[in-house]
């Protein structure tokens, strides 16, 4: 347990509608990971931080921004949200000895 | 081609068998992961491998880094064990990114 958690776990918002999820850590892990989990396609990258405002583009980016101010945060934001953004989004960690550890989701429906 | 290839993507027996699930890769990487997702769990890391062979409890992780393939073994399959399994790989390059395979659904009946 690298001690991840996410915020909220689950919502149901508007299309149209900004949307931000939190990730937040207690271990001053450096890299930082957020997918998204649909059907068919498993496992998707969305954006990942390798430091305090360095961040970079995953392969499904398209409509998200982060952010990452502090060690312990990586904010993933919906600008305006859409219906094929309806998913689960899972944040995660890598540890200095290479093991994943991954927050327990948020599900989010867009309306 | 997914750089990740996992088989078979569904999987059912009974319990007490010996179980196999395969991960081919065709990418450069500095380690292989497997993760376990319970349905509508979230995802729990069982093994990470750069090389070699790992156990814990039941299960057993090996890799072969020359031919680019892993397999995890669990023995005296439990209901318990019913879950998705999913291999990753850390890319060599940049942020290691992971890469995933689609999954394995393993059921286990009684």
């Amino acid at each position: 347990d690298a001690g991840i958690t996410q915020s909220p776990r689950h919502k149901v918002t508007e299309t149209g509608t900004p949307v931000t999820l939190r990730c937040h850590q207690t271990e001053n892990h450096r890299y930082m990971y957020w997918y998204r989990q649909d059907p068919g396609h498993g496992l998707r990258l969305i954006h990942y931080s390798y430091g305090v405002k360095d961040t970079d583009k995953g392969e499904v980016s398209d409509g998200y921004s982060v952010s990452r101010s502090k060690t312990e945060d990586f904010l993933l934001t919906l600008e305006s949200a859409t219906s094929s953004q309806t998913s689960v989004y899972f944040c995660a960690i890598r540890s200095a000895g290479n093991t994943i550890y991954f927050g327990e989701g948020s599900w989010l429906t867009v309306v | 081609k997914n750089e990740v290839e996992q088989s078979p993507q569904n999987l059912t027996a009974q319990e007490g068998e010996f179980i196999t699930i395969n991960c081919s890769y065709s990418v450069g990487i500095s380690a292989l992961h497997w993760l376990q997702q319970h349905p509508g769990g979230g995802i729990v890391s069982l093994f990470m491998l750069s090389s070699g062979k790992k156990k814990h409890g039941r299960l057993i992780a090996t890799i072969n880094i020359q031919e680019k393939h892993s397999s995890l073994h669990i023995t005296a399959s439990h209901p318990r064990d019913s879950a998705v399994y999913i291999c990753a790989v850390s890319q060599l390059q940049g942020a290691q990114k992971l890469v995933f395979g689609q999954g394995t659904r393993l059921t286990i009946n009684p």
